[in-house]
């Protein structure tokens, strides 16, 4: 399809396991977004990349959490040695302009359900 | 942390009715976006207004802002099962960032 692609849609690991999440954004699309999102809550900004380059990782919550996007397209959330507070859905949104053009929404995937047991 | 608070936290209406949800922030802001979530999927775009905009409309969407007042209202007309959903509204300011509130959930009871 033409929208964002989130996979796994189900990840369940064990408590120190490292874990990878993948996002296809919409072609062409410049700009993309990682999202974490809590149980009853709004999501919240992980991290975002103009093309390849990651321009802002403020959003992460510690240095577990990396991700990359080396060709400009495809990206890749991985946590290492998850702990059970990593539990939570992590969205994927992209936009077709610079985030600076912020008048323009985001297009966002359906999200990976993420269980730490 | 998120800066947007919206009221009510849950709506529960009949279809028909209208659904009025409000937004407030602590920040100065380009524009306000409001998305919608179906239960287990991404967000939905529905509508951007800019600040310096006092309303918007889309169909049976109404948005205001009030940037004195630092809030928003989202109005959906004659509503429909199918627009039950949480509803979050959004602020990007000068930081460059999407900050979204806790979100509204909206019930509509055929």
């Amino acid at each position: 399809g033409a929208g964002v692609s989130q996979s796994p849609r189900y990840k369940v690991a064990k408590r120190g396991q490292d874990v990878a999440l993948r996002c296809d954004p919409i072609s062409g699309h410049v700009s993309l977004f990682w999202y974490q999102q809590a149980l009853g809550q709004g999501p919240e900004f992980l991290t975002y990349f103009q093309n390849e380059a990651q321009l802002d990782k403020s959003g992460l919550p510690s240095d577990r959490f990396f991700a990359e996007r080396p060709e400009g397209s495809v990206s890749t959330l991985k946590i290492q040695r998850t702990q059970q507070e990593d539990s939570a859905v992590y969205l994927c949104a992209s936009s077709p302009r610079v985030q600076g053009y912020g008048n323009q929404p985001q297009h966002f995937g359906d999200g990976t359900r993420l269980s730490i047991l | 942390s998120q800066q947007g608070e919206e009221d009510p936290q849950a709506l529960s209406i009949q279809e028909g009715e209208n659904a009025t949800m409000n937004c407030s922030y602590k920040t100065s802001i380009n524009n306000l976006q409001w998305y919608r979530q179906n239960s287990g999927r991404g967000l939905v775009h529905l509508i951007l207004i800019r600040s310096n905009e006092r309303e918007k409309h889309s169909g049976r969407l109404r948005v205001t802002l009030d940037t004195s007042k630092e809030s928003s209202s989202l109005l959906i007309t004659a509503s429909r099962a199918a627009d039950t959903a949480s509803y979050f509204c959004a602020t990007f300011n000068q930081g460059g960032k999407l900050i979204f509130g806790q979100g509204t959930e909206l019930s509509v009871k055929p």
